[in-house]
């Protein structure tokens, strides 16, 4: 069974960065294929696609936010960490992370961790 | 605003069949990508509904099917139940901006 849960601070004052945790379990990032996305919605908005990192180590990021996002991983405590610096009252949302796969669908979701950002 | 367009919402009766269209363009969906769509439930993460255009992962009812033509793809429900009522999103990759995108999001109502 595949599970995957996000965490981080709930609340960040602007300008700060935001380090937000992905703990899954039921499959491993080291192996040749498994590729992990982290994702975005506002409230009451549409999903964005933040950044991906994939078992070799591949990383790819939102062209519209690349220069303040970070992803990696540490294959042995099953974790991939996304970093966001600056953060803004528009970066107020609830954050997630899923598993991908070979077409580019994302078959399990964790619950998602709602970040306020607020002075 | 989202890359891919779908109509902000739907509706039907009970029983009934209803489609969500997603548009794109020919650096996503025209360009051979695969089309994949999301139920999200209120206040929940979304689910995958249909991969790959039309493949329905297990557990998920042949009440819904996916198709793709072109520059478009569509999400089809049959016999509309009132916890269908969520939002569906389609997604697939865009070449022009080397990531994954998603469409703006449908709210089904169920009458």
């Amino acid at each position: 069974q595949v599970t995957l849960k996000e965490s981080g601070p709930a609340l960040v004052k602007p300008t700060q960065t935001l380090t937000l945790t992905c703990t899954f379990s039921g499959f491993s990032l080291s192996t040749s294929g498994m590729r992990v996305s982290w994702f975005r919605q506002p409230p009451g908005k549409a999903l964005e696609w933040l950044a991906r990192i994939d078992w070799d180590d591949d990383k790819f990021y939102s062209i519209s936010l690349k220069t303040r996002l970070t992803i990696s991983k540490d294959t042995s405590k099953n974790q991939v960490v996304l970093t966001i610096t600056n953060m803004d009252p528009v970066d107020t949302a609830t954050y997630y992370c899923a598993r991908m796969g070979l077409y580019y669908q994302h078959d399990s979701w964790g619950q998602g961790t709602l970040v306020t950002v607020s002075s | 605003q989202s890359v891919l367009t779908q109509p902000p919402s739907v509706s039907g009766a009970p029983g009934q069949r209803v489609t969500i269209a997603c548009t794109g363009t020919s650096s996503n969906i025209g360009a051979n990508y695969d089309v994949n769509w999301y139920q999200q439930l209120p206040g929940t993460a979304p689910k995958l509904l249909i991969y790959s255009n039309s493949n329905r992962p297990s557990g998920v009812p042949d009440r819904f099917s996916g198709s793709k033509s072109g520059t478009s793809a569509s999400l089809a429900i049959t016999g509309l139940q009132a916890d269908d009522e969520a939002d569906y999103y389609c997604q697939s990759y865009d070449s022009s901006l080397s990531g994954v995108i998603f469409g703006g999001g449908t709210k089904l109502t169920v009458l």
